[in-house]
């Protein structure tokens, strides 16, 4: 498996209260997402990183933002927890090979997140 | 904005038995990819498929890539226990931005 690691794994937290997830990878990879993963909708993205301090905003971005200060690391903030954004929340990431078509991605272990 | 609709949502097989999954996208696709999702695990990486028509052959699983490049689908032959888990198509928007399907869940049963 490719070296990433997220933080907390599990986290139940109230709502309204701000939580950050972190995203940290050992792979020196550049682009680096998050998606949250519900049942009957798959994966979808959140937030993406396209080099250090460059995101942009995915599909179900409301109620999320996400910050990446060194190539390494992808936090990812919800500013008020609200319960329809307990889910689970998978990191991952992908590089473009010089002279290749394929950039698969990686995803990390995921963090079950509960907002009661 | 480009959707990707994959089907079935579930499917309960006998061991032995085959699966296939289809994906189907609402424009033209440079590329698709497929992954893998174990109960209680990560997406993991199985295949890229680029070209108009394209087959490839991993094992017991099938892969295709449509001529119009609009749909792909994956087939895995004589279904094991180890085959368990949910299947995933992605499509490539852009340079680095990836849309997923809504993903198949396959149950065998012994």
């Amino acid at each position: 498996d490719a070296g990433i690691t997220q933080s907390p794994r599990h986290k139940v937290t109230e709502t309204g209260t701000p939580v950050t997830l972190r995203c940290h990878q050992t792979e020196n990879h550049r682009y680096m997402y998050w998606y949250r993963q519900d049942p009957g909708h798959g994966l979808r993205l959140i937030h993406y990183s396209y080099g250090v301090k460059d995101t942009d905003k995915g599909e179900v971005s409301d109620g999320y933002s996400v910050s990446r200060s060194k190539t390494e690391d992808f936090l990812l903030t919800l500013e008020s927890a609200t319960s329809s954004q307990t889910s689970v929340y998978f990191c991952a990431i992908s590089e473009i090979p010089t002279g290749g078509a394929s950039y698969e991605q990686y995803f990390g272990p995921g963090t079950r997140l509960t907002v009661t | 904005g480009q959707q990707v609709m994959q089907i079935p949502q579930y499917q309960h097989v006998q061991e032995g038995e085959d699966f296939t999954t289809y994906c189907n996208s609402s424009t033209t696709l440079s590329n698709i990819q497929w992954y893998k999702q174990r109960p209680g695990g990560h997406p993991v990486f199985l295949i890229q498929l680029v070209k108009s028509g394209e087959v490839k052959k991993q094992k017991r699983l099938t892969f295709q890539f449509g001529e119009a490049k609009k749909n792909s689908s994956l087939h895995i032959t004589a279904t094991q226990t180890t085959d368990v888990g949910t299947y995933f198509c992605a499509a490539i928007s852009g340079t680095y931005k990836y849309i997923f399907g809504t993903g198949t869940r396959l149950k065998v049963l012994a």
